[in-house]
């Protein structure tokens, strides 16, 4: 069964002060690594794809890599819109689209 | 872009009614899903489809079913809405069958009361 567990639940980062989230995983065949971006009341956002260890990927902020049995979402220089949970799911080689979901990492970034 | 959208925002129902959740999607994917999120537990998967009449049972498929008559509408049935119930369903979508990293799409959610 497939598993991600993300570390920590919550963060409490002050604008400026850089930090990373942790996504843990099993899984018996890595297609894809996924991490999305949730704001109160909507749903998540697609903020990137990671397919293969050593794999890096970057948008404004946010880098995402990967290791084969963890994901890191580095976050530099945070602002307060930055503010938001943080979600990290895996799909399987073995089960076509469907994605196994974390818990998610509450980030919240203060003045 | 890829807009999902979800016939109501927020819903109150009453224990033992069958209720219908709806989301269209206008990208012309052909997966849909249908997911729950409760808080400590995440995004739980029920049911997805990848082509229209086809529904694939996800991880807790229990107490509902799904209707896929066309390509862009994928229903959730609540065949007798119980408490346990009661939370945020959301709705999704993607391109491809077996292509690789199909990032899913998904709308703002349906918040589901029942009393």
């Amino acid at each position: 069964e497939d598993q991600v567990t993300q570390s920590p639940e919550a963060l409490r980062l002050q604008e400026g002060e850089s930090s990373s989230l942790n996504c843990s995983y099993t899984v018996s065949g890595l297609r894809g690594l996924f991490w999305y971006r949730q704001d109160p009341g909507k749903g998540p956002e697609f903020l990137f794809t990671l397919y293969s260890a050593g794999e890096e990927k970057e948008k404004e902020r946010l880098k995402a890599t990967l290791t084969k049995k963890e994901s890191f979402l580095h976050i530099t220089a945070p602002k307060p819109e930055d503010s938001a949970t943080y979600l990290c799911a895996v799909q399987n080689t073995g089960t076509a689209s469907k994605l196994t979901f974390g818990t998610g990492t509450r980030l919240q970034v203060t003045l | 872009d890829v807009k999902v959208t979800q016939s109501s925002r927020y819903l109150v129902k009453r224990t033992g009614e069958k209720v219908f959740l709806e989301c269209v999607q206008d990208m012309d994917h052909e997966n849909m899903f249908w997911y729950r999120q409760d808080p400590g537990l995440g995004l739980r998967l029920i049911y997805f489809s990848y082509d229209v009449k086809m529904k694939e049972k996800g991880d807790i498929p229990e107490g509902y079913s799904v209707s896929r008559e066309k390509k862009e509408r994928f229903s959730l049935i609540l065949e007798s809405a119980s408490t346990n119930q009661t939370s945020m369903y959301l709705c999704a979508s993607s391109s491809g069958v077996f292509i690789l990293g199909g990032s899913q799409h998904f709308g703002d959610g349906t918040r589901l009361s029942i009393l």
